[in-house]
């Protein structure tokens, strides 16, 4: 049971590039996250979904886009990478009702 | 705007100490809270989540109270050992699926 997966683990940027982290559950759940990580913080919410087609902005959404096409996938793009997107990425998932929320392990990223 | 704090937000104790770990929110309109426990390196582990009709839940050495009308929570760990040293963090859910997170407590259980 893989739960909520995400890759790469780890990437290091070049200021101005782009990227994709992916992010794949199993639990065929209608609510995906996607939240950042600065150190010695806790998690800011970037996009949410609450189901496939429909997605809708959290706290932090500049210098991000994402796409919700199927339930099991939700993609975060950055466009455009700066040294202020430097954090820890991750991605959870929650069933009908969004009760609890299912994390994966998270992507490392640094733009230098 | 909900803003979720965690006091303190460093804490070190010796093994076997029973421990109080708090949470405080300032809008009590919440869903649910839940705490989580994050490795260094790691992603999050659901701890507990407290529907917002409920004053606690428990699971082993854990106990977690919800206190809406405050806007408090805490999270008792008993007989801590060195294998629970981690950042703790709750977070609180408002009506729109939303988790709002505090800046954690990095918890140390020496031997």
């Amino acid at each position: 049971n893989a739960g909520v997966t995400q890759t790469p683990k780890f990437r290091i940027l070049k200021i101005g590039q782009s990227m994709t982290l992916q992010c794949t559950q199993d639990m065929n759940h209608n609510y995906m996250y996607w939240y950042r990580q600065d150190p010695g913080m806790g998690l800011k919410l970037i996009y949410y979904s609450v189901g496939a087609g429909i997605t809708d902005k959290g706290e932090v959404p500049n210098g991000y886009n994402v796409s919700r096409s199927t339930t099991e996938d939700f993609p975060l793009r950055l466009e455009l990478a700066a040294p202020s997107q430097t954090s820890v990425y991750f991605c959870a998932s929650s069933g009908q009702g969004a009760y609890e929320q299912y994390f994966g392990p998270g992507t490392r990223l640094t733009v230098t | 705007k909900q803003e979720v704090t965690q006091i303190p937000a460093a804490l070190s104790v010796p093994e076997g100490e029973n421990l109080v770990l708090n949470c405080s929110f300032t809008d009590s309109a919440i869903y649910n809270l839940q705490w989580f426990r994050q490795d260094p390196g790691k992603g999050l582990t659901s701890l507990l989540l407290i529907q917002s009709s409920q004053r606690e839940q428990t699971s082993g050495r854990l106990n977690a109270s919800l206190d809406k009308s405050s806007g408090r929570s805490t999270l008792y760990i008993a007989a801590s050992q060195p294998g629970d040293s981690a950042t703790y963090l709750c977070a609180v859910r408002d009506s729109s699926y939303k988790l709002i997170f505090g800046s954690g407590t990095r918890l140390l259980v020496r031997p």
